[in-house]
C-alpha cells in the first residue's frame, strides 16, 4: 500500500512566520503535488514536481515555494505566512503514465 | 481552459436511497475522468476512473459512464449506506498521464439511517 505522510495534521502560525509543510512517500513515485483545499473552491494545485530538484508552478503558486532534494520528500514553504493562506493543504504522489494520485491526510493550517 | 462543474451540496439521502451526483466538464480533446472520495478526516482516494468515451468506471457499487456527447461523468449508486457519507470530487486529467488534474469543488453526501 502506498503511504503518504504529512508532517502535521494541525498547525497554527502567526502572520509573517516562515512555515514548512513536509510530505514523505514510501512508494518511489516520481510525481509529487501540493494542493490547497477550500470550501466552495475544491482542490487547487500550488506546485508539482516530476523529479528530484525539479519543480513547476501550478495554478496558484503565489506566496509559496517548494523544495525536492530527495525523491521521497516534497516540502511546501510559506515564506511569510498570511491569513489568506489559512487552509487545508494536501500532498499527493503518483507515477508517470498512470492516472491515480495518492493523497496524504492533509495539514490544516491556521494563520493568525 | 479545463474545468469541472458539480454541485457543492450537501446532498442528504436516507439509507438505501438511489444516489446521483452530476458532473460535467469542459476540456479540449479527450481527457481522462475520475471520481475521488474524501472520508471525514482523511485525504482523497480514487473511487473510479474512465479513460475514454463510453467507458464505465465502477467500484464499491458506484458507477460512472464517460459521455462525450454530453461532456458528463455522473456518479451513481443504487443503494447508499451511512458509510458512504463523504465528499465526492469529480476530476479530469488532460495531460496524458502527467497527472495535472483539475478537480471540481466537491459534493458533500450525508446518508442518514
Amino acid at each position: 500500500d502506498v503511504k503518504v505522510t504529512q508532517s502535521s495534521r494541525y498547525l497554527v502560525k502567526r502572520t509573517g512566520e516562515k512555515v514548512f509543510l513536509e510530505c514523505v512517500q514510501d512508494m518511489d513515485h516520481e510525481n509529487m503535488f501540493w494542493y490547497r483545499q477550500d470550501p466552495g473552491l475544491g482542490l487547487r494545485l500550488i506546485y508539482f514536481s516530476y523529479d528530484v530538484k525539479m519543480k513547476e508552478k501550478g495554478d496558484i503558486p503565489e506566496g509559496y515555494s517548494v523544495s525536492r532534494e530527495k525523491k521521497e520528500r516534497f516540502s511546501l514553504i510559506l515564506e511569510s505566512a498570511s491569513t489568506n493562506q489559512t487552509s487545508m493543504y494536501l500532498c499527493a504522489t503518483g507515477t508517470g503514465g498512470a492516472y491515480t494520485q495518492y493523497f496524504g491526510p492533509g495539514t490544516r493550517l491556521t494563520v493568525l | 481552459g479545463n474545468s469541472v462543474t458539480q454541485m457543492e451540496g450537501p446532498v442528504t439521502l436516507s439509507e438505501e436511497a438511489f444516489l446521483t451526483i452530476n458532473c460535467t466538464y469542459t476540456a479540449t480533446g479527450y481527457p481522462s475522468l475520475f471520481w475521488y472520495v474524501q472520508y471525514p478526516g482523511e485525504g482523497l482516494q480514487l473511487l473510479l476512473k474512465a479513460t475514454k468515451a463510453d467507458d464505465k468506471g465502477s467500484n464499491k457499487g458506484f458507477e460512472a459512464t464517460y459521455r462525450k456527447e454530453t461532456t458528463s461523468f455522473h456518479l451513481e449508486k443504487g443503494s447508499v449506506q451511512v458509510s458512504d457519507s463523504a465528499v465526492y470530487f469529480c476530476a479530469l486529467d488532460r495531460s496524458g498521464g502527467y497527472q495535472k488534474v483539475t478537480f471540481g469543488i466537491g459534493t458533500k453526501l450525508q446518508v442518514i439511517p
